[in-house]
């Protein structure tokens, strides 16, 4: 399975702009890079993906490193429900999604 | 209002019995999926399935069996050989199934968490 790293927790204040980082280091060059969300005791739920192009959508932004090694994942506005954990996984499509531990977002008021 | 429903919220099993967890999606999608997430954990992978009548094996399917009779329903049955059942059960839907080469994304239900008393 593909490998992300992600930091364990990160602390936004509320209103302000969050980077979420990832690293994957053995992307290949048919691997997607996807986000989700998790709220506490729901199922996650799917943010956004790219290739090689930075992508921009109504919940987020993803910036994806010239190298793809690396990519963050923006949110503009933290709000109190943007409060989740953050997965960042790679795929390959045909291929099984694999959901590491992800960023545990704060946010604070 | 499309979506994906999994039932009960929660579930208490006396050990040694088997349980059945229900999922259901109107999305109209070909695959279904059922993970299962323990507590400060990602999910794992149990059974997938990308058309009615066919499923396979994810990574932990052992303790588990799965039918898909009809494309909306994905039921998941935890046995009496599962060792360690307690978890959070997620079942999840895409529109095109994993061996399409179609990158899609995939929806999720709300959850089951099961405890084994």
């Amino acid at each position: 399975d593909a490998k992300t790293t992600q930091p364990n927790s990160m602390e936004s204040n509320e209103e302000e702009p969050v980077h979420l980082p990832c690293n994957h280091s053995t992307i290949s060059g048919t691997d997607y890079i996807h986000w989700y969300r998790q709220l506490p005791s729901q199922g996650p739920e799917y943010v956004i993906h790219g290739l090689t192009s930075n992508v921009n959508n109504r919940m987020a932004s993803l910036a994806i490193a010239e190298d793809r090694k690396s990519s963050t994942l923006i949110l503009h506005r933290a709000t109190l429900r943007d409060a989740a954990v953050y997965y960042c996984i790679l795929r390959v499509a045909g291929n099984q999604f694999y959901f590491g531990t992800g960023t545990s977002l704060t946010v604070i008021p | 209002d499309g979506g994906i429903t999994q039932s009960p919220k929660y579930l208490f099993r006396k050990e040694g019995q088997n349980v059945t967890l229900s999922c259901e999606q109107n999305l109209n999608h070909d695959a279904m999926y059922w993970y299962r997430q323990d507590p400060g954990q990602g999910l794992r992978l149990i059974y997938y399935s990308q058309i009615v009548n066919d499923f396979q094996k994810g990574d932990i399917a052992e303790g588990y069996s799965v039918s898909r009779e009809k494309k909306e329903s994905f039921p998941l049955t935890v046995t009496s050989a599962q060792k360690n059942p307690t978890a959070f059960y997620l079942c999840a839907s895409s529109i095109f199934p994993l061996t399409s080469g179609v990158n899609s994304e995939q929806f999720f239900g709300p959850g089951t968490r099961l405890t084994v008393l």
